[in-house]
């Protein structure tokens, strides 16, 4: 299985700050990393997809590199709405598909 | 508006058997493969399940094989996951999800979730 390892799991910040989550995968996924954030309470949204893509209405203060085995998701001007938890997801292997543990973005 | 609708989860015993029902709506359910995941506050997430359109197959994660079972209604647009054997490590949110692609196979991420059913086994 291709584990996915994310840094930091809890990150501090205020809002419009810019902040950054790394994603470790244990081998090359090429391209084929997702973020998701989730709320509590709700089920996880898309953000990004295919390391760079946003995904529809989400706004361009998301932005995703990478490849390969290492891959990050910046947020920039932190806005209230986005203190959440982040997840990274490779879809080159679905079998078994595989996740990152989480990081929360949490107020300073 | 695509919409996913989980139904099904409850207490369970463990050894005991479970039917999860994912309602699917607003777009054409056999156009997209379906997946089952779960959430739990020890494991976080995890992929379950996929299936494909009939041509294309079933998959498990190596920890539920010969457990669980997934299946899809096409004509009522359901999808189902039947467990067996449940365990206290079971415990968790399952939630489904849409394959992003549009071709009927599987290995895309997910686009859409449902908003999830509790399981929890205990005794």
């Amino acid at each position: 299985d291709i584990r996915l390892t994310q840094s930091p799991s809890t990150l501090s910040a205020s809002e419009g700050d810019s902040v950054t989550i790394t994603c470790r995968a244990s081998r090359s996924v090429r391209d084929w990393l997702a973020w998701y954030q989730q709320k509590p309470g709700q089920s996880p949204k898309v953000l990004i997809h295919r390391t760079s893509t946003l995904w529809t209405g989400v706004p361009p203060r998301f932005s995703g590199s990478g490849s390969g085995t290492e891959f990050t998701l910046t947020i920039s001007s932190l806005q209230p709405d986005d203190f959440a938890t982040y997840y990274c997801l490779q879809y080159y292997s679905y079998s078994p598909y595989t996740f990152g543990q989480g990081t929360k973005v949490q107020i300073k | 508006e695509v919409r996913l609708v989980e139904s099904g989860g409850d207490l369970v015993r463990p050894g005991g058997s479970l039917r999860l029902s994912c309602a699917a709506s607003g777009f054409t359910f056999t156009n997209h493969a379906m997946h089952w995941l779960r959430q739990s506050p020890g494991k976080g997430l995890e992929w379950l399940s996929g299936i494909a359109d009939s041509l294309h197959g079933k998959f498990y994660a190596d920890f539920v094989k010969g457990r669980f079972t997934i299946s899809r209604d096409n004509s009522g647009n359901t999808l189902h996951l039947d467990m067996t054997d449940l365990r206290a490590e079971d415990t968790a949110i399952y939630y489904c999800a849409r394959d992003a692609q549009d071709t009927g196979m599987i290995g895309y991420f997910f686009d859409f979730w449902g908003q999830g059913t509790p399981v929890t086994v205990s005794s």
